[in-house]
């Protein structure tokens, strides 16, 4: 089947600083992905969709200045937290479409 | 906000019982209903997507119904193993290709 890759796993970074995280689809190339976040005991959220070559759509309350999507080419997404704090500690997760939906295996941040 | 639920939260059961949970969603502007089995540190993998009022689906001893009238899908396990053992996660989308998920069904299976 079509694979995902997302790195890193996990990251800790300190408050203040930008982490970037990459989404790779390999084995197919994908004009739209989807990232998502996760926080404890609470279901995956969808936070934006990612479209090559065009400008990420955000759902409701989910800022565009502090999640930079950058969907650059057909295999390669990428969502960057700027400026993270401890609130933004949480579980993010990428998928890519090739006639189903498949995710790569999601990245932990943690803000200190 | 679309309210989807996955009742229990979370199972035990012993090797070579069978299961079953459930996945309620609002039945309106209804799409397809997605289930996903997650192992950890893994990524989510698809298991059925399902349409139709009515509509069975099957793979291996993983077995799943759905009645959209009502917005319910059951997922049925039959002689559970321990790879079994996984966060399983149902989506309905309606009408677009967003996914809303519930918090899951975290099944353990017991040796």
């Amino acid at each position: 089947g079509a694979v995902v890759s997302q790195h890193p796993s996990w990251v800790i970074c300190k408050s203040g600083t930008s982490v970037k995280i990459e989404c790779r689809s390999l084995d197919f190339q994908a004009t739209t992905m989807f990232w998502y976040r996760q926080f404890p005991k609470q279901s995956l959220m969808l936070m934006a969709t990612s479209n090559e070559g065009s400008k990420a759509t955000y759902e409701q309350g989910v800022e565009k200045d502090k999640f930079l999507i950058n969907h650059a080419s057909l295999t390669l997404s990428t969502l960057t937290v700027t400026s993270a704090h401890p609130e933004d500690s949480s579980f993010y997760i990428c998928s890519a479409r090739y006639e189903k939906l498949f995710f790569g295996s999601g990245t932990q941040l943690s803000v200190l | 906000i679309l309210n989807v639920e996955q009742s229990p939260q979370s199972l035990h059961v012993q090797e070579g019982d069978s299961t079953n949970f459930t996945c309620s969603f609002p039945s309106s502007n209804f799409y397809a209903l997605h289930w996903y089995r997650w192992e950890t540190a893994k990524s989510p993998e698809a298991l059925f997507v399902m349409t139709l009022n009515g509509d069975e689906k099957k793979k291996g001893r993983i077995s799943a119904t759905l009645n959209t009238k009502e917005g319910y899908s059951y997922l049925y396990i039959k002689g559970s193993q321990p790879e079994d053992s996984a966060t399983y996660l149902c989506a309905p989308n309606f009408g677009n290709e967003k996914l809303t998920f519930g918090t899951g069904t975290r099944l353990t299976i017991i040796p």
